[in-house]
C-alpha cells in the first residue's frame, strides 16, 4: 500500500465553525507532514510530525492545530478560519526521519472554502 | 525557490516532442533534489530525485540534469505524451526533514 488518504475531499466551513482534517498512511512511514497550498502556487509546509511528536511548525497560526495519535494518522483541527486560509491541504508522509530517502509521498488533498 | 506571481510559466509542446522543463534552486549547500508532477484536483506525485554528488539521474521517460555550478535543475520528458499535462514542481531539501518547492512550471501537451 503507497498510498496517503485524505478526508474529507471537501470542506465548506463558516468562520465560527471547528472542524479537522484526517490523513492516513500504512506505508510505515514515521515522518507525516501538512502542507498549504493556495491556487497557481507551489505547496508551502505547515508541520512535520517525526515519530509522532512535533518536530517542526512553520509558524502557522493557532487556529490551526496538528496531531498525530498515532504513526500512521494525522489530524489538522480547523477552528476560527478566515477566509483567506482557503486552499488545498496536502498531507504527506516519508520514511524514516532524516534516513536516506527524503521522498514524500502526498495525498489528494482537502480542498477547503472558509465562508 | 520562492513562489512569485500569479501566473504559472507554461510549456506548451506537441505530442511526441520532447519537453525540457527548468528550475532554479537559492542554495547552494543544497544536496538533493526532486521533481513532483501534480495533476489538477491530485496531490503532487514523485516523477524523480538526484542527489548533489551526481550531475545526471535517468528514470523512465525522465532525465534529470543538475548543474551545480550555476545552481540549475531541469526535467526533460522523452516523446511527451497528453498523460504529462500537469505542474511540474522542482524542490529541494532545505533543512532536516524539509523540502521547499519551486514555482512550478504548467505542462501542456497537445495531441
Amino acid at each position: 500500500d503507497t498510498e496517503v488518504t485524505q478526508t474529507p475531499k471537501h470542506l465548506v466551513m463558516g468562520m465560527t465553525n471547528k472542524k479537522s482534517l484526517k490523513c492516513e498512511q500504512h506505508m510505515g512511514h514515521r515522518a507525516m507532514y501538512w502542507y498549504k497550498q493556495k491556487a497557481k502556487k507551489p505547496p508551502e509546509l505547515m508541520f512535520v510530525y517525526s515519530y509522532e511528536k512535533l518536530s517542526i511548525n512553520e509558524s502557522v497560526p493557532s487556529r490551526f492545530s496538528p496531531e498525530c495519535p498515532n504513526s500512521s494518522l494525522l489530524n489538522l483541527h480547523l477552528h476560527a478560519l478566515q477566509p483567506e486560509d482557503s486552499a488545498l491541504y496536502l498531507c504527506a508522509s516519508s520514511q524514516e526521519p532524516g534516513g536516506f530517502s527524503y521522498e514524500q509521498y502526498f495525498g489528494p488533498g482537502t480542498r477547503l472554502t472558509v465562508t | 525557490g520562492e513562489s512569485v506571481g500569479l501566473h504559472l510559466p507554461t510549456l506548451s509542446v506537441q505530442e511526441g516532442d520532447n519537453s525540457i522543463i527548468n528550475c532554479a534552486y537559492s542554495n547552494s549547500a543544497s544536496d538533493y533534489f526532486i521533481w513532483y508532477k501534480q495533476e489538477s484536483g491530485k496531490g503532487p506525485q514523485f516523477i524523480i530525485d538526484i542527489r548533489s554528488n551526481m550531475d545526471k539521474r535517468q528514470g523512465q521517460r525522465v532525465t534529470v540534469l543538475l548543474n551545480k555550478t550555476v545552481k540549475h535543475l531541469s526535467l526533460q520528458i522523452a516523446a511527451t505524451q497528453p498523460g504529462d499535462s500537469a505542474v511540474y514542481f522542482c524542490a529541494e531539501k532545505a533543512g532536516f526533514q524539509k523540502l521547499v518547492f519551486g514555482t512550478g512550471t504548467r505542462l501542456l501537451v497537445s495531441p
